[in-house]
């Protein structure tokens, strides 16, 4: 099964909001709750920052949340700060045969 | 607090065995609330789940993709488990991660990660 689809870049400005979508199937995003998304900085491992579609982890700032819509899920940071530049990845569980998918990344720059 | 750590042999021959380890701290492989993962990064390149691994009936789940090369097995004994995966080539070169997944198909706790190089 193909992994999910963002995009590859995105970028804003300090205070300003931006949104990811990762998009997916019937088969996966549209069908599950387990939507979960990862903030990842150079050189280091990934950082849970939303779980289940729209749960923040303890300790995640709460500029973080995320929201789906039919097959497609959300990541809106808000309040962009320099810390923010990352790469960010979706991931959705997809059924007992192929269980996890991740999307292909994406790269936020804070001008 | 919980902490993961990757071990392992940095470089791999061709279709040989990749074999790592992740030894669990300030937690336990035997407890039924959570599963034990693998994930990979090739260098420069996006996350891919390689699977996971339940003390509670000894479950595992593999990615389809790789199913029929890899093992993914617990040793309670060392609070550790492990990821076999068979006949390498270049393309299984990449960051490899152990993780915790609290059963809800997230991972909340990372390793640092080790890098596994294919390479005669």
């Amino acid at each position: 099964q193909s992994a999910l689809t963002q995009p590859a870049a995105v970028s804003g400005s300090p205070g300003q909001s931006i949104t990811i979508s990762c998009t997916g199937t019937s088969n996966d995003v549209g069908n599950y709750n387990h939507v979960s998304w990862y903030q990842q900085h150079p050189g280091k491992a990934p950082k849970l920052i939303i779980y289940e579609g729209d749960k923040r982890p303890s300790g995640v700032s709460n500029r973080f949340s995320g929201s789906k819509s039919g097959n497609t899920a959300s990541l809106t940071i808000s309040g962009l700060q320099a810390e923010d530049e990352a790469d960010y990845y979706c991931c959705s569980y997809a059924g007992s045969d192929t269980f996890l998918l991740f999307g292909g990344g994406t790269k936020l720059t804070v001008l | 607090q919980l902490q993961l750590q990757e071990s392992g042999p940095g470089l791999v021959k061709p279709s040989e065995t990749l074999s790592l380890t992740c030894t669990v701290s300030g937690g336990s492989v035997r407890s039924t609330s959570y599963y034990w993962g693998w994930v990979r990064q090739p260098p420069g390149k996006g996350l891919e789940w390689i699977g996971s691994v339940y003390y509670g009936g000894g479950s595992t789940f593999y990615n389809p993709s790789l199913k029929s090369r890899i093992t993914i097995s617990l040793d309670t004994s060392k609070n550790q488990f492990s990821l076999k995966l068979s006949s390498v080539t270049a393309a299984d070169t990449a960051i490899y991660y152990c993780a915790r997944d609290r059963m809800r198909w997230n991972f909340d706790y990372w390793g640092l990660g080790t890098l596994v190089t294919v390479s005669s």
